[in-house]
């Protein structure tokens, strides 16, 4: 089946800790996004990629950093620098840059 | 830059039709709308897309104003599966999509 996968469902990290979080995609989809969501808000894009090996910043990328080096794949690190990192974690992907999202399920994070 | 404003909460009776505005006075003309869901705790799920014409698939309809300023999400026999968060998002110039907070559904049984 395709789709998008996101692990671990929950993840928890010590302050100073950097942590990368895993998005992969089979749905051959040239576009990935991270986004981040705090309780009872909506969603922030963090960063973006249109293609391999190329990806801008969104609109809170400070703290964040990520690579893409494969087209299924668009891992996310949290830096030690990211002053709230505690937040839940959307990445999606879609076929061209802003065409329908498709939304993985989500990496809750927890730093303590 | 486009917004959108959105209710942050509507009820809807179980079997009736969900109808969630959302207004986007600044709409530019190559902007589309798209509407999303997000069930609580998953991540959001793509529902619909237009530009000036209505639209209809399986999910939903959306109805858009003769001058784009505003449009209609409609889930035509609302299931209480159908509780959830829907976000109203257009394009902005700088080539981001913005997720407000939404509409926050309730279907009462």
């Amino acid at each position: 089946d395709g789709g998008i996968t996101q692990s671990p469902k929950y993840l928890f990290r010590k302050e100073g800790q950097n942590v990368t979080l895993s998005c992969e995609q089979n749905l051959n989809h040239d576009a990935m996004y991270w986004y981040r969501q705090d309780p009872g808000q909506g969603l922030r894009l963090i960063y973006y990629s249109q293609i391999v090996n190329d990806f801008q910043k969104g609109d809170i990328a400070e703290g964040y950093s990520v690579s893409r080096e494969k087209k299924e794949s668009f891992p996310l690190t949290v830096t030690s620098a990211q002053k709230n990192p505690t937040a839940f974690y959307l990445c999606a992907s879609s076929r061209g840059f802003l065409l329908e999202q498709y939304f993985g399920p989500g990496t809750r994070l927890t730093v303590t | 830059d486009a917004k959108t404003t959105q209710p942050p909460s509507m009820d809807c009776a179980e079997g009736r039709a969900a109808n969630l505005p959302c207004n986007h006075s600044t709409i530019s003309g190559n902007e589309y709308v798209y509407w999303y869901r997000q069930i609580h705790s998953q991540g959001p799920q793509y529902i619909i897309h237009g530009l000036k014409n209505n639209e209809t698939n399986e999910m939903a309809s959306l109805i858009i104003t003769e001058d784009r300023k505003s449009s209609t999400l409609i889930l035509p026999h609302a299931t209480l599966r159908d509780t959830a968060v829907y976000y109203c998002i257009v394009r902005n110039r700088d080539d981001k999509i913005i997720f407000g907070k939404g509409t926050r559904l309730h279907i009462l049984p």
